[in-house]
């Protein structure tokens, strides 16, 4: 069954710093993964998704996430982070197509938040 | 475009009372999805819908049922509601069977069972 991990629960940087937000999966199959993000009091928005090919994925808002296989990981990056990115961040990847849907499966979410 | 719209917003309840969290779409997606999300637990999905006509259980499907009404709309059922269904309950749809095309969630419903 497909999984993921989420290695940090809160991440706090200063604006214009550098962040990395990490996030392992494991899969027996083929996998599709993606990152969402969730502002205060809001739904989850789609970041960015990773189907194939090139494994340096571009998403919204200047994040960007690469896909390492042999490390099973799916990392978030932005080289420069602003007070607006504040928010809880999800990771999630696709599972088995079962009764016909292939359903998500998230992690337990990170909680960036960006200080001045 | 409203995307996908829940309602009610917020919510209490007592225990043993029974409540419908009711889900819109105008996207004409054919998936649909509930999932309910807790503090260090991301979101769990409790049941979904393949296509019209078609419903089946999650990962955390006790307590709750769902009616796929038609393609648009997608209700989840508390019949006895208890403390632990104390959550934020989120309906998502998609275009297709598969999540490649990502999902689109609503903005929650959140309920208090005291």
């Amino acid at each position: 069954a497909q999984s993921v991990t989420q290695l940090d629960s809160q991440v706090p940087v200063f604006e214009e710093a550098p962040v990395e937000l990490r996030c392992n999966y494991s899969s027996s199959v083929s996998v599709y993964l993606f990152w969402y993000v969730q502002y205060p009091n809001q739904g989850l928005q789609l970041l960015l998704k990773y189907l194939s090919g090139s494994t340096l994925v571009k998403g919204i808002n200047g994040f960007e996430a690469e896909f390492n296989k042999s490390q099973t990981s799916f990392h978030l990056r932005k080289p420069s982070v602003h007070i607006s990115d504040t928010a809880e961040y999800f990771c999630a990847v696709s599972g088995p197509r079962v009764q016909g849907a292939q359903k998500l499966v998230f992690g337990q979410g990170t909680r960036l938040t960006i200080n001045p | 475009n409203a995307g996908v719209t829940q309602t009610p917003k917020f919510q209490v309840l007592k225990t043993g009372q029974s409540m419908t969290l009711q889900c819109a779409q105008d996207m004409n997606h054919n998936s649909m999805y509930w999932y309910r999300q807790d503090p260090g637990m991301g979101l769990r999905l409790i049941y979904y819908s393949a296509s019209e006509g078609t419903t089946d259980k999650g990962e955390v499907p006790n307590g709750y049922n769902v009616s796929r009404l038609n393609k648009r709309e997608f209700s989840l059922r508390l019949e006895s509601a208890a403390p632990s269904q104390t959550s934020v309950y989120f309906c998502a749809s998609c275009l297709g069977a598969t999540s490649l095309d990502g999902y689109t969630f609503g903005s929650g419903t959140r309920l208090t069972v005291v």
